[in-house]
């Protein structure tokens, strides 16, 4: 079955220390992987995609096939981070669903 | 423009009443989703339309009807609900259906149901 886990609801790290937000998935086939983040009051948006291997916002996450995992991570944290952050799954056979891992809520204390 | 939008922000309805909410998007995208989400939850995905093709319905409830009428308009017309539907809708859209997209979210549309 298609699953995606998040084994931290709440996440709190000091200013500057590094993060790291875990996600495991669980998918037979060839999965696309994403971060989405939702700030405060405003809408969810993409973070970053797997595919793409770039670094939005000083955050960078690796596909690990053989771990099955997708961890994000930063290495100084900023009280700007604080926000709620999904690990999402599809694929391009899974007919468009998406598959949200239940969020993990960083806090970032000053 | 590069923005989904979502028509109200809030809305409140009695269980016998009738309403609709809108989502818009001119981004060109052909494939779009209507979610439900819950306070701390992850969005629950309601229904996918793929080229303006309903082609996903998660068994939502008949009280729930989703509708397309043109690649950039989603509408959700709601009769009937029950307190336990009150949550946030969200729409979203992404390019092209079947090809692992990321999806671009609306604000949502705070919806209770008393």
């Amino acid at each position: 079955a298609q699953r995606v886990t998040q084994p931290e609801k709440l996440l709190s790290v000091f200013k500057g220390a590094p993060v790291e937000l875990k996600c495991n998935y669980s998918y037979s086939g060839s999965p696309e992987l994403f971060w989405y983040v939702q700030y405060s009051r405003q809408r969810l948006q993409l973070l970053l995609r797997h595919i793409s291997r770039e670094s939005i916002k000083g955050f960078t996450a690796d596909l690990n096939k053989g771990e099955t995992s997708f961890h994000l991570k930063k290495p100084f944290a900023q009280e700007e981070d604080s926000a709620m952050y999904y690990c999402a799954l599809t694929s391009k056979t899974s007919y468009d669903k998406v598959i949200f891992g239940p969020g993990t809520s960083l806090s970032v204390i000053p | 423009d590069t923005e989904v939008t979502q028509t109200p922000k809030h809305l409140v309805m009695g269980m016998t009443n009738k309403k609709s909410l809108k989502c818009e998007q001119h981004m060109g995208h052909r494939a779009m989703y209507w979610y439900k989400q819950k306070a701390k939850k992850p969005p629950e995905l309601m229904f996918v339309y793929s080229y303006e093709k309903l082609s996903i319905n998660e068994s939502v409830p008949s009280r729930f009807s989703p509708e397309c009428p043109n690649s950039s308009l989603l509408n959700l017309h709601l009769h009937a609900l029950q307190p336990e539907d009150s949550a946030l809708y969200l729409c979203a859209s992404s390019q092209v259906p079947g090809q692992g997209y990321e999806q671009y979210f609306g604000p949502g549309t705070r919806l209770t149901v008393t």
